[in-house]
C-alpha cells in the first residue's frame, strides 16, 4: 500500500502569506495525485487534480506540481476564505490513500 | 447539477448492519466509477471503496473488506454500500465520491454505539 505523508499538519499564516503544504508518496504515483480543501462541517472540495492542474473555478492563487514522489500546494496570496484543511489523496493504486491533512490557521 | 446525495445514515449498535445509499443527479451515473470515502469525528479522510461503471470490478479498505459490500443500480442512478458486522471504530461520516473524484456528496453519518 502506497503511504502518504503531508507536511506540516499545522499551520499558522496571515492574510496575504505565501503558504506551501508538501505530500511525499511512499512510491512513485506519477502525476496520480488531487488536493482537497475542507471546511468544518463540510465536503471536501478539489483545488488541484493530475498535481498541477487547477480546477474549474477556484481561484489561480492555488497551485499543485510536483511528480512521482513529492508534491507540493502553494497558495500565492492567502485569503480569508482560505483558512481550512488541507489533504492530498493519492490514486495511483488501491487502496487510495490521504494525507494526514494539514489546518491551515490565521495567526 | 451534479449532485450526489447519501442517506441511509444513523444510530446501530455493534455487530449490526446498515445500508448506505447515494442518489446521482446531473450527469450519467452509468459513465463513472464512484467512491465511498469516509471519516471519523475530528479526524481526516479515509477511503473506504470504489466499484467500476458496470459492477463488474470492486476494491476495498483492508479494514471493511469482507464486511462491507459496494453496489450499483445504474438504471436507478443510486449507489448503495451495505455494512454488516459494524465495530464503533466504522462510527463516521460516509462519503459517495465520483468517478475521478472530482465531485462529492455532504455526507451520511454512522454511529455505531451501544
Amino acid at each position: 500500500d502506497i503511504q502518504m505523508t503531508q507536511s506540516p499538519s499545522s499551520l499558522s499564516a496571515s492574510v496575504g502569506d505565501r503558504v506551501t503544504i508538501t505530500c511525499r508518496a511512499s512510491q512513485g504515483i506519477r502525476n496520480d495525485l488531487g488536493w482537497y480543501q475542507q471546511k468544518p462541517g463540510k465536503a471536501p472540495k478539489r483545488l488541484i487534480y493530475a498535481a498541477s492542474s487547477l480546477q474549474s473555478g477556484v481561484p489561480s492563487r492555488f497551485s499543485g506540481s510536483g511528480s512521482g514522489t513529492e508534491f507540493t500546494l502553494t497558495i500565492s496570496s492567502l485569503q480569508p476564505e482560505d483558512f481550512a484543511t488541507y489533504y492530498c489523496l493519492q490514486h495511483n493504486s488501491y487502496p487510495h490513500s490521504f494525507g494526514q491533512g494539514t489546518k491551515l490557521e490565521m495567526k | 447539477e451534479v449532485q450526489l446525495v447519501e442517506s441511509g445514515g444513523g444510530l446501530v449498535q455493534p455487530g449490526g448492519s446498515l445500508r448506505l445509499s447515494c442518489a446521482a443527479s446531473g450527469f450519467t451515473l452509468s459513465s463513472y466509477w464512484m467512491h465511498w470515502v469516509r471519516q471519523a469525528p475530528g479526524k481526516g479522510l479515509v477511503w473506504v471503496s470504489r466499484i467500476n461503471s458496470d459492477a463488474s470490478s470492486t476494491n476495498y479498505a483492508d479494514s471493511v473488506k469482507g464486511r462491507f459490500t459496494i453496489s450499483r443500480d445504474n438504471a436507478k442512478n443510486m449507489l448503495y454500500l451495505q455494512m454488516k458486522s459494524l465495530r464503533a471504530e466504522d462510527t463516521a461520516v460516509y462519503f459517495c465520491v465520483r468517478g475521478v473524484l472530482d465531485y462529492w456528496g455532504q455526507g451520511t453519518l454512522v454511529t455505531v454505539s451501544s
